[in-house]
C-alpha cells in the first residue's frame, strides 16, 4: 500500500525566507502528485499539480519538483511571507482508467514569522 | 470563480442516526470525490464517482457509506447508522478530470 511521508512535520522561518517542503512516497507507480495548502479549519486549496511525466511546475513564487524513480517531490517557496502560513500537503493518485486511489501526506506546518 | 460547496458547514447527530452531507461540484466538472480528515490524522480518501457511478473506494467506504448525484448539481454523502469514529471533516472535491481536484470547504461531523 502506499505511503506518503512528509518532513518536516513543522517549519517555523522567518519573513522573506527560501523554504523546501519535502513529500517522499513508497510507490513510485503514481499518475500525478498535487500540492495543497490547508488553513486551520478549512478545505484544502490546490497550489500545482505534477504529472508523472512531468519533472516541476511552478507558480509564482512556488515551484515543485518530482522525481517519481526515487519517490521524491518537493516544495520550494520562495521569499516567503506570513500570509504563507499554513499546512502544505502532497497527495498522490494511483491508478488507471477512471480507477484512482488518492493517499495524503501528513502535511508540514509552516509559520512564516514577520 | 467557481467553487466546490458543501452543507452543511457543521453537523451533530447522535450514534446510529442517518446523516446526508451535501455537495455542490464545479458546474462543468466530470469526477467528484469525498474525502474525509479525523481531527490530527491524514486526509484520507472516501470514494470517487463517474458517470454516476462508483469509480473507486476505499476500505473505509463500507456498506454504512453511498453516494448519489441526485440532479444535475448535487453530490451527496450519506452514512446509514453513524458510529462514533464518523466523527470527522468531510471534504468533497470535484475535478474536469483526472488533474487538479477543487476541494470544497468541508462538514465537520460529531456523532455523540
Amino acid at each position: 500500500k502506499q505511503e506518503v511521508t512528509q518532513i518536516p512535520a513543522a517549519l517555523s522561518v522567518p519573513e522573506g525566507e527560501n523554504l523546501v517542503l519535502n513529500c517522499s512516497f513508497t510507490d513510485s507507480a503514481i499518475y500525478n502528485l498535487q500540492w495543497f495548502r490547508q488553513d486551520p479549519g478549512k478545505g484544502l486549496t490546490s497550489l500545482l499539480l505534477i504529472q508523472s511525466s512531468q519533472r516541476e511546475q511552478t507558480s509564482g513564487r512556488l515551484n515543485a519538483s518530482l522525481d517519481k524513480s526515487s519517490g521524491r517531490s518537493t516544495l520550494y517557496i520562495a521569499a516567503s511571507q506570513p500570509g504563507d502560513s499554513a499546512t502544505y500537503l502532497c497527495a498522490v493518485r494511483q491508478g488507471l482508467g477512471n480507477f484512482n486511489k488518492f493517499y495524503f501526506g501528513s502535511g508540514t506546518k509552516l509559520n512564516v514569522k514577520p | 470563480e467557481p467553487e466546490v460547496t458543501q452543507t452543511p458547514s457543521h453537523q451533530v447527530t447522535q450514534m446510529g442516526q442517518e446523516v446526508i452531507l451535501r455537495c455542490v461540484p464545479i458546474s462543468n466538472h466530470l469526477y467528484f470525490y469525498w474525502y474525509r480528515q479525523i481531527l490530527g490524522q491524514k486526509v484520507e480518501f472516501l470514494v470517487s464517482f463517474y458517470n454516476n457511478e462508483i469509480s473507486e473506494k476505499s476500505e473505509i467506504f463500507d456498506d454504512q457509506f453511498s453516494v448519489e448525484r441526485p440532479d444535475g448539481s448535487n453530490f451527496t454523502l450519506k452514512i446509514r447508522s453513524t458510529k462514533l469514529e464518523d466523527s470527522a471533516m468531510y471534504f468533497c472535491a470535484s475535478g474536469e478530470g483526472r488533474g487538479t481536484q477543487y476541494f470544497g470547504p468541508g462538514t465537520r461531523l460529531l456523532v455523540l
